[in-house]
């Protein structure tokens, strides 16, 4: 079956740039997390959705940072203006359950930002 | 606030046993995953506990001591495709969040 999908998988931005990367979880999975991970180092967590309510933002680094989930399925991160600091890979994954017992994440491919 | 260590790197032999250790320091806990990550691919599950014990998958296994703050991966009959990098992470109490560890880089050495 499909899992998790991210586009693009390499992006090339000027600084000041906007971009928006995609994240296609797997159907039905209710619980979507957005991570950035730089290299040589694990993921931090960004932000977490529950279906379409974005229920924790707490790990995005910025204001110029937004995510949205509008029907619960497709999300989109969102950098505006963006600054060499945000070249890293940006993880998407998903999950079936809400953050209860074996809540097994299932991790996209990323998609690597390169500020230049 | 959130601190979890794991060993930056480690090499073993191919067909030896390795075990990573992680310790944690969480405002709240709900659970320790393992995640492996082959360079520029996505993390993939390995195992997950949430009660102290032993938890046994095949060639991996992970202990967990809660009131340690400490979990363990055991790699066993170690193969060339284990060369990666190995990810403990801590769910916070709400479920929402997940912490990693920087990650483990394993080498598998003939």
């Amino acid at each position: 079956g499909a899992g998790v999908s991210q586009s693009p998988r390499y992006k090339v931005a000027k600084r000041g740039q906007d971009v928006a990367l995609r994240c296609d979880p797997i159907s039905g999975h209710v619980s979507l997390f957005w991570y950035q991970q730089a290299l040589g180092q694990g993921p931090e967590f960004l932000t977490y959705f529950q279906n379409e309510a974005q229920l924790d933002k707490s790990g995005l680094p910025s204001d110029r940072f937004f995510a949205e989930r509008p029907e619960g399925s497709v999300s989109t991160l969102k950098i505006q203006r963006t600054q060499q600091e945000d070249s890293a890979v940006y993880l998407c994954a998903s999950s079936l359950a809400p953050g209860r017992g074996l809540d097994e994440q299932y991790f996209g491919p990323g998609t690597r930002l390169t500020v230049t | 606030g959130q601190n979890i260590d794991q060993p930056t790197e480690m090499t073993a032999t191919e067909g030896a046993i390795v075990q990573i250790n992680c310790t944690y320091q969480t405002s709240g806990f709900n659970g320790l995953f393992w995640y492996q990550q082959h360079a520029g691919e996505a993390p993939t599950f390995l195992s997950y506990n949430v009660l102290d014990g032993l938890e046994e998958k095949g060639r991996f296994s992970s202990f967990l001591s809660r009131s340690k703050g400490y979990s363990y991966l055991l790699l066993k009959e170690l193969q060339m495709k284990d060369s990666a990098s190995y990810l403990c992470a801590v769910r916070d109490k709400t479920g929402n969040q997940f912490y990693f560890g920087t990650g483990t880089s394993l080498t598998v050495i003939p």
